[in-house]
């Protein structure tokens, strides 16, 4: 059972914009930043967005974060058929002496 | 180039223990804290603690307190993530990564992953 809870699909068309939600608690999310990965098949994870909306060098602008609250999201806009990955958000929780915490990852299906 | 390289798959037998290396090139080694997490077959990631490369001081997740000892050999910009006492929920790829800036939580830099199996 994961500490950050994602929906464990979502799906969209080439061009279409989805969005990708996360939700944590004040010892995760509501009090220190997250951050966003990408998992492709047979290479290593990606950092996407960090800090809640701040992107790595190399990261294109249709990728996008937020957060309010305990909760954070994702958002891709023009998707593209590449952006068919798994999805996972992170985030330092204060919780059991310091951890980072993940979501259990959310597939994402460009149809 | 900037990157992370890490040892090939292992196979053990439960109670037994397995060590990972992850071989970094391209930045300064003792500069970011290096972390460890891994993936078991159809769950997500799961974080098990850090080493501080440049001082050797570690910090694990309580649910692998006293069966993973993290260590690094700076001269060779290696880390270490030693896990003992192998069960078959061991099953994963584990994954070295490095922080993108010192004490964030981000990570920039990862592994392509080592898959550890644990059968008898």
């Amino acid at each position: 059972q994961s500490v950050l809870t994602q929906p464990p699909s979502a799906s969209g068309t080439p061009g279409q914009r989805v969005t990708i939600s996360c939700s944590g608690s004040s010892s995760n999310i509501g009090s220190n930043t997250v951050n966003w990965y990408q998992l492709l098949p047979g290479t290593a994870p990606k950092l996407l967005i960090y800090s809640y909306n701040q992107r790595p060098s190399g990261v294109p602008d249709r990728f996008s974060g937020s957060k309010s609250g305990t909760s954070a999201s994702l958002a891709i806009s023009g998707l593209q058929s590449e952006d068919e990955a798994v999805y996972y958000c992170a985030a330092w929780d204060d919780s059991l002496n310091g951890r980072v915490v993940f979501g259990g990852g959310t597939k994402l299906t460009v149809l | 180039q900037v990157q992370l390289v890490q040892s090939g798959a292992e196979v053990k037998r439960p109670g037994a223990s397995v060590k990972v290396s992850c071989k970094a090139s391209g930045y300064t080694f003792t500069d970011y804290y290096l972390h460890w997490m891994r993936q078991a077959p159809g769950q997500g990631l799961e974080w098990m603690g850090w080493v501080n490369p440049n001082r050797g001081d570690t910090k694990y997740a309580q649910k692998f307190q006293g069966r993973v000892t993290m260590t690094r050999d700076t001269p060779i910009s290696t880390a270490y993530m030693e896990l003992s006492r192998l069960r078959s929920d061991d099953t994963a790829v584990y994954y070295c990564a490095k922080e993108r800036n010192l004490g964030e939580s981000a990570l920039d830099l990862w592994g392509r992953g080592t898959l550890v199996t644990v059968s008898s």
